[in-house]
């Protein structure tokens, strides 16, 4: 069984353009949560969708959206990029439960110049 | 104050020596986690916890709720256990996960 795939793992975009990044999580999990991981930091939370809803939104600007798929895939996209969305973009899905465990892509590096 | 604290945030040992990671934390939580990412970026979850006492191979993961501490201890230290060692928490009133900064063991041979 494959694992969460991100695509692509590593990008370089200028300043002022638009970003989409794309997260197929595995099989049987219907959650996907974004995080972001700036070099040095631990992740901080973006988004998390579940059967195609938004679930929870981090602290972050009108800048980054995402959505889900009906084959629970997900995207997240980031428009008018700035220097400081350099990051590391990590996915992790998950099946919805009272506890449950996670499971993370190995994420997209995403640089800004 | 970070919700989710980790100490030490640099730990450097010689291979064999005992290895001790901590978390406290400051919120309510249903679940812990210990996550292990190394330089080119992924994660690789090692435990959940939401009580007690949990042993894989050279790994052992502790959770004190009363208290809000966690430790991750690593038994016989390797090489190949030089990494990032991450606590996370998931608040019991959302689905996110609340991550520490990173504890970045390296062990030398």
């Amino acid at each position: 069984d494959a694992g969460v795939t991100q695509s692509p793992t590593h990008l370089i975009k200028t300043r002022g353009q638009h970003v989409t990044l794309r997260c197929s999580p595995i099989s049987g999990h219907k959650s996907v949560s974004w995080y972001q991981q700036v070099l040095g930091q631990g992740p901080q939370f973006i988004f998390q969708y579940y059967e195609k809803e938004e679930r929870g939104r981090g602290n972050f600007p009108d800048r980054f959206s995402a959505r889900q798929f009906p084959n629970y895939s997900s995207e997240l996209n980031v428009n008018a990029l700035l220097l400081g969305d350099s990051a590391l973009y990590l996915c992790a899905s998950s099946r919805v439960g009272t506890v449950h465990s996670y499971t993370f892509g190995s994420g997209t590096r995403l640089t800004v110049v | 104050k970070n919700e989710v604290e980790q100490s030490p945030q640099n730990l450097t040992a010689q291979e064999g020596e005992f290895i001790t990671i901590n978390c406290s934390y400051s919120v309510g939580i249903s679940a812990l986690h210990w996550l292990q990412q190394h330089p080119g970026g992924g994660i690789v979850s090692l435990f959940m916890l939401s009580s007690g006492k949990k042993k894989h191979g050279r790994l052992i993961a502790t959770i004190n709720i009363q208290e809000k501490h966690s430790s991750l201890h690593i038994t016989a230290s390797h090489p190949r256990d030089s990494a990032v060692y991450i606590c996370a928490v998931k608040r019991a009133d959302t689905d996110k996960l609340i991550f520490g900064t990173g504890t970045r063991l390296q062990v030398f041979p």
